[in-house]
């Protein structure tokens, strides 16, 4: 089947204890991105790649990371949190940039105390 | 600053009537446009796009239209349907880009 994957589903942590959100694509695709959706404010675009190795800034990207070694996968990195970051997080790819339409996962339900 | 926007963030309608969702974009470097649906606890789904080229595009019950001049598109779902019931988004971007923009809602209430 085809999907995209996040773990975990939900995450309560404190300020500053790093931590990672997962995120797998099994259709081969070369985009790939995360975004966070926010009341009042709809999803907005975290980071993108679009392919291995090439990552770059969405609208949102203070206090993210993000790496693209492998195609499959696309790891958010909170390097150290706060509570700003608390959001609803999605991982979403498509087969190739913007034209295409992008399938997302299940989303990430994050807070930071 | 929000370049694309919803100003509705909700909209009910009765069942088999019609629904129209609205959506304003700032960019007028914008060329292809996409509405998502949300049910909770899911991510966004796929429903339909269109491209700055054409003017409407269509895949059964639901028909998105654009007005370039106007920055505006909308989508109609008709009939509506109770299982239509979800928060729909739109999403612009540029072709020669990579970044999608999405706007902020709308919650859509199909009352059976």
């Amino acid at each position: 089947e085809a999907q995209v994957t996040q773990n975990p589903r939900y995450l309560i942590t404190v300020t500053g204890k790093k931590l990672t959100v997962t995120c797998s694509q099994n259709m081969n695709h070369e985009y790939m991105s995360w975004y966070r959706q926010d009341p009042g404010l709809g999803l907005r675009q975290i980071y993108y790649s679009m392919n291995v190795e090439v990552t770059d800034k969405g609208d949102v990207p203070e206090g993210y990371k993000v790496s693209r070694k492998e195609k499959r996968n696309f790891p958010l990195i909170l390097e150290s949190p706060s509570p700003n970051q608390t959001s609803l997080y999605f991982c979403a790819s498509s087969y190739s940039g913007p034209t295409y339409e992008q399938y997302f996962g299940p989303g990430t339900r994050l807070t930071v105390t | 600053d929000q370049q694309v926007k919803q100003n509705s963030p909700s909209l009910s309608v009765q069942e088999g009537r019609i629904s129209i969702l609205n959506c304003d974009y700032t960019n007028s470097m914008f060329d292809y446009f996409l509405w998502y649906k949300k049910y909770p606890a899911e991510g966004p789904t796929f429903l339909i796009s269109i491209s700055s080229i054409k003017d409407k595009n269509e895949d059964g019950r639901f028909t998105v239209f654009l007005n370039k001049s106007a920055k505006h598109l909308s989508l109609h779902i008709v009939p509506s349907q109770p299982g239509d019931s979800a928060v729909y988004f739109c999403a612009a971007s540029e072709v020669t880009g990579n970044q999608f923009y999405f706007g902020t809602g709308t919650s859509l209430t199909v009352i059976p």
